[in-house]
C-alpha cells in the first residue's frame, strides 16, 4: 500500500530553522516527482516546492524561494524540506505529495512559527 | 502565475440531489500538443489530508465513485456530484498543474441541506 509519512514538524521561533522529512513506501519513489504543499486556515492549499525523480531539478514558490530547500535520498526513499529564516506566515500543515497531480498525500506535519 | 477561482465558496445540497462546483483559471490549462487539460479536483474531509478525485479534468482516480464527474476545457471546469451522499461532505479544491507555480482554488465547502 502506497504511503507517505511526514515527520519533523514542531514549534520554532521566527528566524529559526526546521527540517521536514517524508518517508515513502509502497511505490517506486525513485521514479516519482515529489512536491511539498502546505495548508493554512487563511490561505488554503499552497504548492511550495517540487523536485524531479533524480533530484536534479527543483522549483519553489516565490513565498519560500531562497529560504526553503527541497532534496531527496532515493536510496532511503525519503524527501526533505529544509526550512530556514522561518516567519510567522510559514505556520501551516506541510504535506508531501507524489506526482504532478498529487495522487498520494501524507498525513501532514504541523509547523508553528511563534 | 495562473489564478484559480472557485464558485461558490460554499453550498448546501439535499441528500440524493446534485452538487455543482465551478473552477475558472486565469489562463488556459489546455496543452495543445496532447489535448489534455492540466486540472485536478481534490476532496478534503474534516481532519483528513486532501484526496485526488479527478485528473486531466475528467479522469476519475481508481476507486472514486462514478457519481463524481469532471468536465470543462481551457479555462472553465466543473465538478459534479450526483446523488449526494452524507460522506461527500467535504471541502473541494481544483488545482492547475499546467504551469509553475501550480495553484489551487480557494476551496468550496459542501454541506448537506
Amino acid at each position: 500500500q502506497e504511503q507517505l509519512v511526514e515527520s519533523g514538524g514542531g514549534l520554532v521561533k521566527p528566524g529559526g530553522s526546521l527540517r521536514l522529512s517524508c518517508r515513502a513506501s509502497g511505490f517506486a519513489f525513485s521514479d516519482s516527482y515529489m512536491n511539498w504543499i502546505r495548508q493554512t486556515p487563511g490561505k488554503g492549499l499552497e504548492w511550495i516546492s517540487h523536485i524531479n525523480s533524480m533530484g536534479t531539478t527543483t522549483y519553489y514558490a516565490d513565498s519560500v524561494k531562497g529560504r526553503f530547500t527541497v532534496s531527496r535520498d532515493n536510496a532511503k526513499n525519503s524527501l526533505y524540506l529544509q526550512m530556514d529564516s522561518l516567519r510567522d506566515e510559514d505556520t501551516a500543515i506541510y504535506y508531501c505529495t507524489r506526482g504532478v497531480a498529487s495522487d498520494y498525500w501524507g498525513q501532514g506535519a504541523l509547523v508553528t512559527v511563534s | 502565475d495562473i489564478v484559480m477561482t472557485q464558485s461558490p465558496d460554499s453550498l448546501a445540497v439535499s441528500l440524493g440531489e446534485r452538487a455543482t462546483i465551478n473552477c475558472k483559471s486565469s489562463q488556459s490549462v489546455l496543452y495543445g500538443s496532447n489535448d489534455r487539460n492540466y486540472l485536478g479536483w481534490y476532496q478534503q474531509k474534516p481532519g483528513q489530508s486532501p484526496k485526488l478525485l479527478i485528473y486531466w479534468a475528467s479522469t476519475r482516480e481508481p476507486g472514486v465513485p462514478d457519481r463524481f464527474s469532471g468536465s470543462g476545457s481551457g479555462t472553465d471546469f466543473t465538478l459534479t456530484i450526483n446523488n449526494l451522499q452524507a460522506e461527500d461532505v467535504a471541502v473541494y479544491y481544483c488545482q492547475q498543474y499546467f504551469s509553475l507555480p501550480y495553484s489551487f482554488g480557494q476551496g468550496t465547502k459542501l454541506e448537506i441541506k
